[in-house]
């Protein structure tokens, strides 16, 4: 099974600043990771697929790079709807398809 | 719209059963892989079952393999999980989820809302 580890656990961010979003697979998954975004309350919403393409919809401050085993969420300027669980998955070796633990991203 | 609506979950003492539902619109279900995906309250996301375009395939995560049992009905555009032998640590929100394929898993969208299971005596 592959151990996807997200870091930090909890990302504390103004408005308007860049946030950075860390993804790291125990082997390599290729570019087979898509990354989630989770409001309170509410249900995942798919953002990235294939490590760096955006899910329609998706606003260009969401950006996804990396390959192999590390891979990077960057949201470019935080927007207030911007605050919630961000959450990556690999797709590459299954069953299983694993998740990492997420990150929170916070007001700061 | 695509859009995938569960329903289904409720309250069920440990060892019961339940049967998850999940009704899907706005594209093509046949020709789509569909997932099951939990989430324990306060936690983080799990996998828990894929099921092929055809239902020809079926895919499960260790936790509930041999107790739960994804299935389809293409002419229903249905999805379906049966629970068996239901514990405490199987409590969680349940999601529905569109794959973007057929044949093999990729990613998850869309998502449905989701329905609760709660097991408890």
């Amino acid at each position: 099974e592959i151990v996807m580890t997200q870091s930090p656990a909890t990302l504390s961010v103004s408005p308007g600043e860049r946030a950075t979003l860390s993804c790291r697979a125990s082997q390599s998954v290729s570019s087979n990771l898509a990354w989630y975004q989770q409001k309170p309350g509410q249900t995942p919403r798919l953002l990235i697929y294939g490590a760096s393409t955006r899910a329609t919809g998706i606003p260009a401050r969401f950006s996804g790079s990396g390959s192999g085993t590390d891979f990077t969420l960057t949201i470019s300027s935080l927007q207030s709807e911007d605050f919630a669980v961000y959450y990556c998955q690999q797709y590459n070796n299954w069953p299983p398809l694993t998740f990492g633990g997420g990150t929170k991203v916070e007001i700061k | 719209q695509v859009q995938v609506v569960e329903s289904g979950g409720g309250v069920v003492q440990p060892g019961g059963s339940l049967r998850l539902s999940c009704a899907a619109s706005g594209f093509i279900f046949s020709s789509y892989g569909m997932h099951w995906v939990r989430q324990a309250p306060g936690k983080g996301l799990e996998w828990v079952a894929f099921i092929r375009y055809d239902g020809s395939n079926k895919y499960y995560a260790d936790s509930v393999r041999g107790r739960f049992t994804i299935s389809r009905d293409n002419s229903k555009n249905t999805l379906y999980l049966q629970m068996n032998t239901l514990g405490a640590e199987d409590s969680s929100v349940y999601y529905c989820a569109k794959d973007p394929g057929g044949n093999n898993p990729n990613w998850f969208d869309p998502w449905g809302q989701g329905t609760l299971v709660t097991v408890s005596s």
